[in-house]
């Protein structure tokens, strides 16, 4: 089956930098990647997602890169905000069916 | 605004009892799953269904089963609480369409067996 590893497993960042998070993922036949942030005691929301047949996702202050060749995809956060705060799980599936989850990054933006 | 609810947020059992956790979806979603999440682990898999009366062992699904008697409602059960169950568990659903594959997550039940 696939196995996804997420990388760092905490991250801090000052308020307006960027915070850059990545995932690997093993099995070439993935080919839907989405992004989940789950704040303290709240469920994990989908923040961005990309497909395959795309390099690159922009979403305001978020975007995520995607190199199949590689296998890895990041998430990338610029102009941190302290509500950006929370922990970011990477996803890797077939098609939308089962999802394989990294193990998350706790991120802390510092005020 | 699309829901999946889970009966309980919190829930303390005892060790030995039958616990059952619903998740219910009005998304018409043809796919449930449920996880567990713990601290450094990340969400792990237990089961899921793509299908009414259809059911697949996810990575962990020793001392649990399910039921998915309609297509909105995917139960959790664990036939004889331990403490080492003592977890966040998170209900999911998704489609199989085109359109936005994304899970929709339930806001968790945190069962804790003493």
């Amino acid at each position: 089956g696939e196995n996804v590893e997420q990388h760092p497993s905490t991250l801090s960042v000052q308020e307006g930098d960027s915070a850059v998070i990545k995932c690997t993922y093993s099995d070439s036949a993935s080919n839907y990647f989405p992004w989940y942030k789950q704040e303290l005691g709240k469920r994990p929301q989908l923040i961005i997602d990309i497909r395959s047949n795309v390099g690159e996702k922009k979403d305001q202050r978020i975007a995520v890169t995607l190199n199949k060749t590689a296998k890895h995809f990041s998430l990338h956060i610029t102009e941190t905000q302290p509500e950006d705060s929370a922990v970011y799980f990477c996803a890797a599936s077939w098609s939308g069916n089962q999802f394989y989850f990294g193990t998350g990054t706790s991120l802390t933006v510092i005020p | 605004d699309v829901k999946v609810t889970q009966s309980s947020r919190y829930l303390v059992k005892r060790t030995g009892e039958k616990v059952f956790l619903e998740c219910v979806q009005d998304m018409d979603h043809e796919n449930m799953f449920w996880y567990r999440q713990d601290p450094g682990l990340g969400l792990r898999l237990i089961y899921f269904s793509y299908d009414v009366k259809m059911k697949e062992k996810g990575d962990i699904p020793e001392g649990y089963s399910v039921s998915r008697e309609k297509k909105e409602r995917f139960s959790l059960i664990l036939e004889s609480a331990s403490t080492n169950q003592t977890s966040m568990y998170l209900c999911a659903s998704s489609s199989s369409g085109q359109g936005g594959y994304g899970y929709t997550f339930g806001s968790g039940t945190r069962l804790t067996v003493v």
